[in-house]
């Protein structure tokens, strides 16, 4: 079992802050790094998938960035909305197909 | 496409029962995904299929616990007999091979009395 490990588990911010949350995994065997959004009631949603030491990512408001040397992986989100609040998951791949999931950080963002 | 189907979306059922949970991947993946998500354990992957083959079942957490693959459009995990703490959100989620994204499903949450 890879353990992964995400900070902080829980985040409250204010609508227009923004904020980041940190990834920590072991960095023998490393194949790929996924982030996932989970909302309330739903399934998990692909953010991003990164694979070389030194990427980095960005969707909309969100972006990623990737250290396999040190192993860790950081993700940021710039002016959060209220649309942002949900639970924000990590996971580590060193096969290329199971994932090993940390607790998630949940992030909510009020008004 | 309709994305990961699962069935049912809920399940409630007596300790000693026999429950199948179902599951039907996107059209044209070749890996499927189990996992359960309890609050203790957070989200675990129970067992993995490639191209219909069973790959890692070392998460499946007792005998009571199988799944099969009888063909690229369907999945089921089966648990027999079922106890009180199989209880959880039971995730379906594809992919089209291996470093791509897993698309999940919506998830049967099943409750053991």
């Amino acid at each position: 079992i890879l353990n992964v490990e995400q900070s902080p588990q829980s985040l409250h911010v204010q609508e227009g802050d923004s904020t980041n949350f940190t990834c920590s995994f072991p960095s023998s065997n490393f194949y790929a790094l996924h982030w996932y959004r989970w909302e309330t009631a739903k399934s998990p949603e692909a953010l991003f998938v990164m694979t070389l030491n030194g990427d980095e990512k960005k969707k909309g408001r969100i972006s990623a960035t990737l250290n396999t040397k040190e192993g860790y992986s950081y993700l940021y989100i710039k002016g959060s909305q209220p649309e942002d609040s949900a639970t924000y998951l990590c996971a580590l791949s060193n096969s290329g197909y199971a994932l090993n999931f940390g607790k998630g950080t949940s992030l909510l963002v009020t008004p | 496409d309709a994305g990961v189907i699962q069935s049912p979306r809920h399940e409630v059922t007596e300790m000693g029962q026999e429950v199948t949970l179902r599951c039907k991947p996107i059209s044209g993946h070749n890996s499927l995904f189990w996992y359960r998500q309890t609050m203790m354990r957070g989200l675990e992957l129970l067992i993995y299929f490639n191209n219909n083959v069973p790959i890692d079942d070392s998460g499946m957490p007792e005998d009571r616990f199988s799944a099969k693959m009888p063909n690229a459009s369907f999945s089921t995990l089966k648990i027999q007999p079922s106890e009180p703490r199989d209880s959880a959100v039971y995730f379906c989620a594809s992919s089209p091979g291996p470093g791509y994204e897993q698309y999940f499903g919506p998830g049967t949450r099943l409750t053991v009395t």
